[in-house]
């Protein structure tokens, strides 16, 4: 499949650990991109790479891959985490890009 | 620091092209690549393609040929033109600045966003 399956959403509660997923076969070769979205504004990418945090990132973002599997994990969810997650990847083919459908994070 | 702003129509009749210019500031278009994502209303993201300074494009295949990424380096901007548009095409659309290596990409500048709405 060319596409990256992410949960719709996901809760933690205030302090607690987070992980979000990306599932795909292309991400058994090719690392995510993650990116974070607040309403109303553009997406500001949190990890690249195997984890790489640009600068500004909180070092509580963190980011892994096991198999067809990359995640996002928050440290220490903090209120102002609570937003939309996007995974972004390459297509099964490597030469084209593709997101996935996005995870919204409540913070309890 | 390192700036995107997309400019262009926000309304667009159905069958006819869209056109959104991101103008490029604190930066070289000289280098990264330079892409157009698109946002659904209420909805996830989609990439439309990308270009390099050079010239060299990369679309994505679901909009069959409709999309073409055009670079202009003297006014270090780059633009977007979508042909044949339907209300489907109605999103809030994105350029920004990335890069494409082997076995990542990423984009860590994005323009604001422009709602174009596609409506006789």
């Amino acid at each position: 499949s060319s596409e990256l399956t992410q949960d719709p959403a996901v809760s933690v509660a205030l302090g607690q650990t987070v992980r979000i997923t990306c599932q795909g076969d292309s991400l058994r070769t090719y690392y995510a991109s993650w990116y974070q979205q607040k309403p109303g504004q553009a997406p500001v990418l949190v990890i690249y790479d195997k984890n790489n945090r640009p600068s500004g990132i909180p070092d509580r973002f963190s980011g892994s891959r096991s198999g067809d599997t990359a995640s996002l994990t928050i440290t220490g969810v903090q209120a102002e985490d609570e937003a939309d997650y996007y995974c972004n990847s390459r297509g099964s083919s490597g030469d084209h890009l593709i997101f996935g459908g996005g995870t919204k994070l409540t913070v309890l | 620091q390192v700036q995107l702003q997309e400019s262009g129509p926000g309304l667009v009749k159905p069958s006819e092209t869209l056109s959104l210019t991101c103008t490029v500031f604190g930066d070289s278009i000289s280098s990264y690549y330079w892409s157009w994502i698109r946002q659904t209303p209420g909805k996830g993201l989609e990439w439309i393609g990308y270009i390099y300074y050079s010239g060299s494009a990369n679309y994505n295949p679901s909009l069959k040929s409709r999309a073409t990424i055009l670079v202009d380096t003297s006014n270090n901007q780059f633009s977007l033109k979508l042909t044949s548009v339907t209300a489907a095409d109605t999103a809030v659309y994105y350029c920004a600045r990335g890069e494409v290596l082997r076995y990542f990409e990423y984009f860590d500048y994005w323009g604001q966003g422009v709602l174009v709405t596609v409506s006789s």
